[in-house]
């Protein structure tokens, strides 16, 4: 089974300021999605911004950017001019490529707190 | 994105006694699932729920404490049963739209508290 892993618990970043959350995954396989979830503590899992791994280019969503390294097996997530409401926690995943119903294998998540 | 919608939103439960919470999802969707998440941990897959045969159960987890229906294309539930402290957790239902794109939609969760 792929393994996907967060190596900082917690992170913290002052309003304004940008900040990078790592990522590590094992995989055999050429053909992938990977994903960051946002969990407020209102528990709703939001996606925050997707990457075929396929593709080159790092996905981009307004102030959210991926460095996708595909031979490192590394996908982190920058947050620049950070909000107090981007404080969650971020989970970061994997799914097998294809069209077949697979689920979402999780990173035990990253804590971002924002301070003032 | 598609909305999903969870019942109950919370419950505390007393030991023995089994609870079904519902998911219900806006709109068709092929492949539905359900994650169980302890407290500060990460979410860990129960089963996949496809619509008209049986629920795929991932290792450590059964049918006949965990069973799930799904009837139709927009709604499944998950029971658990027997429930012990153990069993207090946030269990979360996420469904996929778009086999291609890959991403899941989640519910709010349920989060229930076993006495």
């Amino acid at each position: 089974a792929q393994t996907v892993t967060q190596s900082q618990p917690e992170m913290s970043v002052q309003e304004a300021e940008t900040v990078t959350l790592s990522c590590t995954y094992d995989t055999s396989e050429s053909d992938y999605y990977l994903f960051w979830y946002k969990q407020p503590p209102s528990r709703q899992m939001i996606l925050v911004i997707r990457q075929e791994a396929y593709k080159q280019q790092n996905a981009t969503e307004n102030r959210f950017s991926v460095n996708f390294q595909k031979a490192a097996k590394s996908f982190s997530l920058k947050i620049s001019d950070s909000q107090l409401g981007d404080a969650a926690m971020y989970f970061c995943a994997y799914r097998s490529g294809g069209n077949s119903g697979y689920a979402l294998n999780f990173g035990k998540g990253t804590s971002l707190l924002v301070t003032p | 994105s598609a909305v999903i919608s969870q019942k109950p939103s919370r419950d505390i439960c007393q030991r023995g006694t089994s609870l079904t919470i519902q998911c219900q999802v806006d709109s068709q969707v092929t492949m539905m699932f359900w994650y169980r998440q302890q407290p500060g941990q990460s979410l860990t897959l129960i089963a996949t729920a496809n619509q008209g045969s049986e629920a795929t159960y991932e290792s450590g987890f059964v049918i006949d404490k965990f069973p799930i229906s799904r009837p139709n294309l927009t709604f499944s539930t998950l029971t658990v049963s027997n429930m012990s402290p153990e069993d207090s957790s946030i269990y979360l239902c996420s469904a996929q739209r778009f086999a291609n794109t890959g991403e899941l939609f989640f519910g709010e969760g349920s989060r229930l508290t076993v006495l």
